[in-house]
């Protein structure tokens, strides 16, 4: 099956400054890659997701760009503001025998904005 | 439009107890699939069922089963109770299958096992 890893766990970043999760994944037919941003107490919703046939995409102040030769994707929130605080995750498809079920996520990144 | 309804929102059951968990998906939604969120292994993939159907079911025990109906809504059941099952249930919609476009999250169901 499908292994997504997610890095930092936790990230602090001053306001204004710019933030990087990178995630990998294991599964070479996957070709889809969403982020979601939880807050606290709050249910997951999708902020960007790219498909395999582009490298980059951006909206407004994230973007996401993906590598795949090195199985890795990356979110990147520029200028930072208090409200982008939260934890996000990755995920990628899970795979099965009879194709690709579900989503795989990676375990989180809680992102701090210092004020 | 409304969004994904789950019910209920909170619930304590003990160790042996069985659960039952509902959700409403955003109406035209066909595939509705379930997580377990837990503070150490983040959302982990219980099941998808798409048209009635499951698609695929991740890596947890048979005491985790589900189904989905006609109109589809769907109901998680959670027999014989462990404490480790203590989580927030997320179910979410999607118009096509959970895994190539945007899944609508539910608030959850926040389950308590003592």
């Amino acid at each position: 099956g499908e292994n997504v890893e997610q890095h930092p766990s936790t990230l602090s970043v001053q306001e204004g400054d710019s933030a990087v999760i990178k995630c990998t994944y294991s599964d070479s037919a996957s070709n889809y890659f969403p982020w979601y941003k939880q807050e606290l107490g709050k249910r997951p919703q999708l902020i960007i997701d790219i498909r395999s046939n582009v490298g980059e995409k951006k909206d407004q102040r994230i973007a996401v760009t993906l590598n795949k030769t090195a199985k890795h994707f990356s979110l990147h929130i520029t200028e930072t503001q208090p409200e982008d605080s939260a934890v996000y995750f990755c995920a990628a498809p899970r795979f099965s025998g009879g194709g690709a079920d579900g989503l795989t996520f990676g375990k989180g990144t809680h992102l701090i904005i210092q004020p | 439009k409304a969004g994904v309804t789950q019910t209920p929102r909170y619930l304590i059951k003990t160790r042996g107890q069985q659960v039952t968990l509902s959700c409403s998906p955003i109406s035209g939604h066909r595939s509705v699939s379930w997580y377990q969120q837990t503070p150490g292994q983040g959302l982990q993939f219980l099941f998808e069922y798409f048209s009635e159907t499951q698609r695929n079911k991740g890596n947890f025990p048979g005491r985790f089963s589900g189904r989905q109906f006609s109109n589809s809504r769907s109901e998680m059941n959670v027999s014989t109770l462990e404490l480790g099952d203590s989580a927030l249930y997320l179910c979410a919609s999607s118009k096509g299958t959970g895994n190539t476009g945007e899944l609508f999250f539910g608030e959850g169901s926040r389950l308590t096992v003592l």
